[in-house]
């Protein structure tokens, strides 16, 4: 079975600068789809970013951007300029291309907090 | 087009009692899921739905709860005689029958058993 490992449970980061978020899955598959989902509280759950495992090109979204190392199953969200906003439960998910449901295995969350 | 939406965003209940949760999903997407999210923990999917066909269950959803999707619209959670470790946060998320397949969630039902 695949497990998703955020081993940071809390980070902080001063508005303006760049933080990195860690992720690290297990899989034997060859043929998946990652994802970091924001939180923000009491909030919905947003899409922030997402990568195909069969591209070698990492994925950007504007301040938003992965690290994405394949042999080493890790899978981390950097943020440039970090902004106020971005204040949120972070969430590393999987998702299997053979699995036809489409289900996401998630982390277990990093808080990220930003200071003015 | 408003988001999935669900209702309510709290229930308190004592044990031993039933609740049903509500997730209405946007409207063109033919995928349902739910997903039970505990304090401290990411979500855990529970079951998923294809129009109205239930394809998949977690072994996490015991016979206790049960979930519909009548005409492939609105979905509905039920959860008979609550415990003390039903006590979570309820995500409901919809998306397109496509390979993208990316998940839209919406805001939640916090449930609290006493």
């Amino acid at each position: 079975a695949q497990t998703v490992t955020q081993s940071q449970p809390e980070m902080s980061v001063q508005e303006a600068e760049t933080v990195t978020l860690s992720c690290t899955y297990d899989t034997s598959e060859s043929d998946y789809y990652l994802f970091w989902y924001k939180q923000p509280p009491s909030r919905q759950m947003i899409l922030v970013i997402r990568q195909e495992a069969y591209k070698q090109q990492n994925a950007t979204e504007n301040r938003f951007s992965v690290n994405f190392q394949k042999a080493a199953k890790s899978f981390s969200l950097k943020i440039s300029d970090s902004q106020l906003g971005d204040a949120a439960m972070y969430f590393c998910a999987y998702r299997s291309a053979w699995d036809q449901g489409g289900k996401l295995i998630f982390g277990q969350g990093t808080e990220l907090s930003v200071k003015p | 087009d408003t988001g999935v939406s669900q209702d309510p965003r709290h229930k308190i209940t004592k044990r031993g009692q039933n609740v049903t949760f509500r997730c209405d999903p946007i409207s063109e997407h033919n995928r349902l899921y739910w997903y039970r999210q505990t304090l401290g923990q990411g979500p855990e999917f529970l079951t998923y739905f294809q129009n109205e066909a239930q394809l998949e269950k977690s072994r996490l959803l015991s016979d206790r709860f049960s979930a519909e999707r009548p005409k492939g619209s609105f979905s509905t959670l039920e959860i008979q005689r609550t415990e003390q470790g039903d006590s979570a946060m309820y995500l409901c998320a919809s998306s397109l029958d496509v390979a993208k397949n990316i998940q839209y969630f919406g805001a939640g039902t916090r449930l609290s058993v006493l």
